[in-house]
C-alpha cells in the first residue's frame, strides 16, 4: 500500500503571498490531519478532516484553512504568509476515526522570505 | 506549563545500551499514548501506542504508561546506530481534545 504523499516537497514563498499544500492519504483512510513543525514549537496540530468535515481545529489564526475532497485527498491553504510560517507542514492519515494510528507523510518544507 | 513535557536531549549512548526516553503530561484527560520516531528530513513514524497504564512490548521497544504519575516512557533495548533519530511522544484526549498533542522530541544518537 502506498504511504501518505505530500506535494510539493519544498516551497519558497514571499511574505504576503498565499500557498496551497496537498496531501493524499493512504488508500482507504478517511481521516486527514495537518501539523506544523518548527524547531521552537515542535509539532503542533492544525486541523483534522474526516469525510470532508473539519472535526477539530488547533490554535492557529484564520489564515490557515483546509479542506478535504470526496476521495479523502486534502489541501491546506495559508493566506498572507508571514516569516513565522516557515516550517515543515506534515499531513497524517488514519482509518476511520482512530487517531491513535496515524501515518505521516514526508512533509512540505515551506520557506517564507 | 505545557501539556506535554519532553526532555529534548540530546542523548548520546553507545551501541548496545538500553535507552530510556520519557514524557510527563498535565492533562488527565489524555487516553492514548504514542511514540513516534522521526529521522532527519522525514515525517514521524509510529512506533507504538498504548491505551491504559502498564507495559507494551514490541521487539526491542517497550512502552510504559503510569497514569497515576502522568508519566510515560519508551525503552529501547540493544540500541543500534539505526535507532539514531528524534523520538516524539504524543497523546490523545477525549471530546474536544481528540487530537494529537506532541512533546517536543528527544534527539537520540547511538554511537557504533
Amino acid at each position: 500500500k502506498a504511504g501518505v504523499t505530500q506535494t510539493p516537497r519544498y516551497l519558497i514563498k514571499t511574505r504576503g503571498q498565499q500557498v496551497t499544500l496537498s496531501c493524499s492519504p493512504i488508500s482507504g483512510h478517511r481521516s486527514v490531519s495537518w501539523y506544523q513543525q518548527t524547531p521552537g514549537q515542535g509539532l503542533q496540530f492544525l486541523f483534522e478532516y474526516f469525510s470532508e468535515t473539519q472535526r477539530n481545529k488547533g490554535n492557529f489564526p484564520g489564515r490557515f484553512s483546509g479542506r478535504q475532497f470526496s476521495n479523502s485527498r486534502s489541501e491546506m491553504n495559508v493566506s498572507t504568509l508571514e516569516l513565522g510560517d516557515s516550517a515543515l507542514y506534515l499531513c497524517a492519515s488514519s482509518a476511520d476515526r482512530g487517531l491513535n494510528e496515524q501515518y505521516f507523510g514526508p512533509g512540505t518544507r515551506l520557506t517564507v522570505t | 506549563q505545557k501539556e506535554v513535557e519532553q526532555d529534548p536531549g540530546p542523548l548520546s549512548v553507545p551501541e548496545g545500551a538500553i535507552v530510556s526516553l520519557n514524557c510527563t503530561y498535565s492533562n488527565s484527560a489524555f487516553q492514548y499514548f504514542m511514540w513516534y520516531r522521526q529521522y532527519s528530513r522525514k515525517g514521524p513514524e509510529l512506533l507504538m501506542y498504548t491505551y491504559s497504564s502498564g507495559n507494551k512490548e514490541d521487539g526491542r521497544f517497550t512502552a510504559q504508561v503510569d497514569k497515576s504519575s502522568k508519566y510515560i516512557s519508551l525503552f529501547i533495548r540493544d540500541s543500534q546506530p539505526s535507532d539514531s533519530a528524534t523520538y516524539l511522544c504524543a497523546m490523545i484526549g477525549g471530546g474536544s481534545n481528540y487530537k494529537l498533542t506532541f512533546g517536543k522530541g528527544t534527539l537520540l544518537t547511538v554511537n557504533p
